[in-house]
């Protein structure tokens, strides 16, 4: 199947910092990559919808100031969370389709753990 | 918005046994996806429905897409350890169709 990979696997910083997460499409060309936040014991909830070679729409209530992302290549995207606090400390999880069709499946990479001291 | 219930929150099971678990909504899908997350992993694909009344097969894992296009149902059977898990289903609706809404997910946990 096709793989997806995030770095880094997992992140500590300060708080008031920015940290940068990448999602990579390692053997397929992704139109769209979309980013998904998960807390403890909780369900993955959509952040935001990243078409490449355009800015990416946010779901509702998720402040694209402060997640920006970047979708500059069929194979990379990232999310920046800037100025993180703690209440920003979750489990970040990349997928991607290789074609804006409703039918294509989306591919998650491994997840990104961010812990905000 | 489009919400799905998935059930049971939680499955306590002996090795060897089958396992039942699924999702509904009152909102009508195109497509149905079962993945299972391992933890600290990101969820992997397990079995995608394209079709209403779709059943498919992946192994000892079977899944259907209901008639209704409301629900989904996927069997998991004669359970293994490596079995344990998160299993969440997914769909993709009529609006915002490239958007997966999740269920609330389904522990799996097997006893020896």
């Amino acid at each position: 199947g096709a793989v997806v990979s995030q770095h880094p696997s997992w992140v500590i910083c300060k708080s008031g910092t920015s940290v940068k997460i990448e999602c990579r499409s390692l053997d397929f060309q992704a139109t769209t990559m979309f980013w998904y936040r998960q807390f403890p014991k909780q369900s993955l909830m959509l952040m935001a919808t990243s078409n490449e070679g355009s800015k990416a729409t946010y779901e509702q209530g998720v402040e694209k100031d402060k997640f920006l992302i970047n979708h500059a290549s069929l194979t990379l995207s990232t999310l920046t969370v800037t100025s993180a606090h703690p209440e920003d400390s979750s489990f970040y999880i990349c997928s991607a389709s290789s074609s804006g069709r409703a039918q294509d499946t989306q591919y998650f990479g491994p997840g990104t753990r961010l812990t905000v001291l | 918005g489009q919400q799905l219930n998935q059930s049971p929150q939680s499955m306590f099971i002996q090795e060897g046994e089958d396992v039942s678990m699924n999702c509904t909504s009152s909102s009508i899908f195109n497509t149905w996806l079962w993945y299972k997350q391992d933890p600290g992993e990101g969820p992997v694909l397990l079995i995608a429905l394209y079709k209403a009344g779709e059943l498919t097969s992946n192994g000892r894992l079977t899944a259907q897409f209901g008639i209704t296009r409301k629900d989904s149902f996927l069997n998991i059977s004669a359970s293994i350890p490596s079995d344990v898990g998160i299993y969440f289903c997914a769909g993709l609706g009529v609006q915002g169709a490239q958007k997966l809404v999740f269920g609330q997910g389904t522990r799996l946990t097997i006893n020896p």
